[in-house]
Parts: structure tokens; C-alpha cells; sequence
């Protein structure tokens, strides 16, 4: 996962208390994005920043913003966590592969929302 | 809505073994498919991405085929090894923003 990194790995926080994952990527790309896993279901978009100082909703916005200050970071802030965003987020950056776009993805930060 | 739906949840197999992962996804307009691993604990790691004008892509042992017009994917894994168990993630991108994902299949490849 060189090139995108998260912090923290993992994090528990009580219900209310508020936060901020932190993404950073050094491969120069406009497009990042905020994903969650939870078990049994695949990856969801929660938001995503097509160029610096733009942002917009994914699938599951609800519960969370997003700031892009600058064209290498993207962070996710929960202002009151609740148990229901006990979930895997990762991070990804888009890159260009050959004729099409893929994503590349961070290690994740765990989060557990008593 | 678009869905995404791989099956089987959970596949244990014995050392050698060759096999078949399966995606299927509700909208065919995709703009791309991919197929990611996901080791425990760990993030995802892109195996093969298939453009929606391609049939397959190969990549050593792995295989990916696609079928739009049925809303198809699969990951065929050849001589399968240990290293190989690990969750397999299909995930279909919609535009160049979208990407829709399936739960996974979790690979047990037993010695």
C-alpha cells in the first residue's frame, strides 16, 4: 500500500465522541476516495474528491464529511460516531492504467464505536 | 439499483485444485471490472482489471473473464496454492467515480 497512507490503524471511540481519519497519498493524483467495509458486504462509497477543493457524496454520505484542502490529502471526520459506524474505512486514490482508471487502495483504519 | 453479488461467500479447496470465482452485477452499462485480494486485516490489492470493450484478462495463474450482456464475471484460479487463500473482491466501476462492489468469496486453499 506504499503511496496512500491512514492513520490511524485503529481507533475506539465512545458514541458522540468525534474524529478525523486522515489520508494522504504522494502519488499526485486528483481523485481520492473514502470507502467502508462491513462484514458481509462489500466496499461502500462514502464520499469522494475529484480534484482538490471539490468533494461530493457517495452511496452511504450520511453521518460524515469530508475536507480536501489540498491536492495530497483527504480526511473523513465523524462529528458524533455511533455504534452503526463501527467499520473498516479505507482510502483510495485514482490511477491511470493503461487506457482505463483503476483504484489503489490504503491499508484501512479499523474504527469501533462503543 | 446496481448490485453486485459474488458467490460463493466461502470456498475451501485442496492444494492443486483449480477453480472458479464468480460476480454477477445487475446494470450492464459498466465502464470497468476488477478483481481485487484482500489478505486479513489488510487492504485490497488490485489482480486484473477487464475494460468493458475486453472479454478477459490473464495474469499468471488467474484468469478473469467478462460478459456483459449476461452481467458476468469470473475468476478462474489455476493450480491453486495456500498463498492463495485470502478474500477475493469483484468490484464493477459505473463511470469514473462509481465503483459498486460484491461481499467477496473467502479462498481456503488447504495443503
Amino acid at each position: 500500500n506504499a503511496g496512500v497512507t491512514q492513520t490511524p490503524k485503529f481507533q475506539v471511540l465512545k458514541t458522540g465522541q468525534s474524529m478525523t481519519l486522515q489520508c494522504a497519498q504522494d502519488m499526485n493524483h486528483n481523485s481520492m476516495y473514502w470507502y467502508r467495509q462491513d462484514p458481509g458486504m462489500g466496499l461502500r462509497l462514502i464520499y469522494y474528491s475529484a480534484s482538490e477543493g471539490t468533494t461530493d457524496k457517495g452511496e452511504v454520505p450520511n453521518g460524515y464529511n469530508v475536507s480536501r484542502l489540498n491536492k495530497r490529502e483527504f480526511s473523513l471526520r465523524l462529528e458524533s460516531a455511533a455504534p452503526s459506524q463501527t467499520s473498516v474505512y479505507f482510502c483510495a486514490i485514482k490511477m491511470r492504467q493503461v487506457t482505463t482508471d483503476t483504484q489503489y487502495f490504503g491499508p484501512g483504519t479499523r474504527l469501533t464505536v462503543l | 439499483k446496481q448490485e453486485v453479488t459474488q458467490i460463493p461467500a466461502a470456498l475451501s479447496v485442496p492444494e492443486g485444485e483449480n477453480l472458479v470465482l464468480n460476480c454477477s452485477f445487475t446494470d450492464s452499462a459498466i465502464y470497468n471490472l476488477q478483481w481485487f485480494r484482500q489478505d486479513p486485516g489488510k487492504g485490497l490489492t488490485s489482480l486484473l482489471l477487464i475494460q468493458s470493450s475486453q472479454r478477459e484478462q490473464t495474469s499468471g495463474r488467474l484468469n478473469a473473464s467478462l460478459d456483459k450482456s449476461s452481467g458476468r464475471s469470473t475468476l478462474y484460479i489455476a493450480a491453486s496454492q495456500p498463498g492463495d487463500s485470502a478474500t477475493y473482491l469483484c468490484a464493477v466501476g459505473y463511470n469514473n467515480n462509481d465503483m459498486r462492489f460484491g461481499a467477496g468469496t473467502r479462498l481456503t486453499v488447504k495443503p
